[in-house]
């Protein structure tokens, strides 16, 4: 196991609304990253946060938002929810950035969008 | 741009067998590649990364993968599957900052 936690662990919304999910990172990790999954798919891009600055930003709408606090847990928000939302969506956590970090990867909020 | 390509939606082998699950790339410059392994209703797990030197790369849980450059590919291999492999894989490319996953293998191992 890893030691990053989400939550929560599954979700159902409305279209139309917003949502906010959580990512606490591993100790000692100061970059996260979002990816959202969607069914029979590999996981897609969304922000990396590193050091409480977005860092890099994949092929998503600004409706898709992100926080990372001083203690380097994060938050991801998405307004205005579509039907096409709904996924899986991983937080990653690693120590600094660039491809010798190794990512660590959460268990997953499952968001359903009715 | 960068990409990844897992030609084969599911590999089925038996229980003791060598298992190979491919995995072809298109980068520019040099190629960082990784696997991933995800299992029921859990988030991703690292087997593996490829950043320079050795062609042949050992991992988690006795899995391996070969970098060729020739080919562009980046295959994962066992010499001997169990049961307990079975999950769906995944190969990815970094560029600096992020992954970029494949579609996933699902690897069934059969008794």
């Amino acid at each position: 196991e890893t030691g990053v936690t989400q939550s929560p662990t599954h979700l159902i919304k409305t279209r139309g609304q917003q949502v906010t999910l959580r990512c606490s990172s591993q100790s000692g990790h100061n970059t996260v990253s979002w990816y959202q999954q969607a069914l029979g798919q590999g996981p897609q891009f969304i922000f990396q946060y590193y050091r409480e600055e977005e860092n890099g930003r994949g092929n998503f709408p600004p409706r898709f938002s992100g926080l990372q606090f001083p203690n380097y847990s994060s938050e991801l928000n998405v307004n205005a929810l579509e039907l096409d939302d709904s996924a899986l969506y991983l937080c990653a956590s690693s120590l600094g950035r660039g491809i010798n970090t190794e990512a660590f990867f959460g268990q997953g909020t499952r968001l359903t969008v009715v | 741009a960068q990409s990844v390509a897992q030609p084969e939606d599911q590999v089925n082998v038996a229980e003791g067998n060598p298992l190979t699950v491919k995995c072809t790339y298109s980068v520019s410059g040099n190629p960082y590649l990784f696997w991933y392994v995800q299992y029921p209703n859990r988030g991703l797990q690292f087997l593996l990364k490829y950043i320079t030197g050795d062609n042949l790369v050992k991992g988690s849980y006795g899995f391996e993968a070969e970098f060729n450059k020739s080919q562009t590919s980046f295959h994962l291999k066992k010499p001997s599957a169990l049961v307990s492999d079975s999950a769906l894989y995944f190969c990815a490319v970094s560029p600096p900052d992020k992954l970029i996953f494949g579609t996933g293998t699902r690897l069934q191992v059969f008794p």
